[in-house]
């Protein structure tokens, strides 16, 4: 069956950098797109960006333009996540979330939360 | 930008039938399919219905999705409520003009 198995939870000071891994399996990966959302406490969803698994291509919310960096490693079928300055608004969970190219999320990691706390 | 707006909750009792709006702010929400997920606390959100009309395998009948031109909104209905249907619901659809996905602000639907 399909799964995305996310890293563990983390905790940053502001300032600092985050690095989410998803791993996937079950589908052929370079076959999706991954994207990568996030939903702070209490909060609705919000998208971050996406990484076409086949070529590395990305696209980024203007949001966050300048601060997130998405990778993946194609032999180990593991997508990442880089954010960096982080600050207090960005404590939240952090989904993965696969995408066969059609706009919609066919599979959803675990989430992964992300404490951005002095 | 392009931006899909939902009612904060709403509520309804077991048995009976709500539905949930998903209005787009300009150009039209037919350019794009428009999804709906449930969220269930503590977990991440299931697809109850995409490409605005189309159920998934294992999603019961009593959910479906529409789209309306007239007032540039999508809608997901759920009939015969269940307490098990309590949950937050989220539209998402595409701004092409950003190429940027986008998601309503959700709704959270409480059965009494």
């Amino acid at each position: 069956q399909v799964q995305l198995v996310q890293s563990g939870a983390e905790v940053k000071k502001p300032g600092a950098s985050v690095k989410v891994s998803c791993k996937a399996s079950g589908y052929t990966f370079t076959g999706y797109y991954m994207h990568w959302l996030r939903q702070a406490p209490g909060q609705g969803l919000e998208w971050v960006g996406w990484i076409n698994s086949n070529t590395g291509g990305t696209n980024y919310a203007q949001k966050f333009h300048g601060r997130v960096t998405m990778t993946r490693d194609t032999s180990i079928s593991t997508a990442y996540m880089d954010l960096s300055r982080l600050r207090s608004d960005d404590t939240a969970v952090y989904y993965c979330a696969g995408d066969r190219g059609t706009l919609k999320f066919d599979y959803w990691g675990q989430g992964t939360l992300v404490t951005v706390s002095s | 930008n392009f931006m899909l707006t939902q009612p904060h909750s709403v509520s309804e009792s077991p048995g009976k039938t709500v539905t949930i709006s998903c209005t787009g702010s300009s150009g039209s929400i037919a350019s794009n399919y428009v999804q709906w997920y449930q969220q269930r606390p503590g977990s991440a959100p299931t697809t109850v219905i995409y490409e605005d009309d189309q159920r998934p395998s294992g999603v019961p009948d009593r959910f479906s999705g529409s789209i309306d031109s007239s007032s540039n909104s999508a809608s997901l209905t759920i009939s015969g409520l269940k307490t098990e249907d309590e949950a937050d619901y989220y539209c998402q659809s595409y701004d092409s003009s950003n190429r940027e996905v986008v998601f309503g602000g959700g709704t959270k639907l409480t059965v009494l």
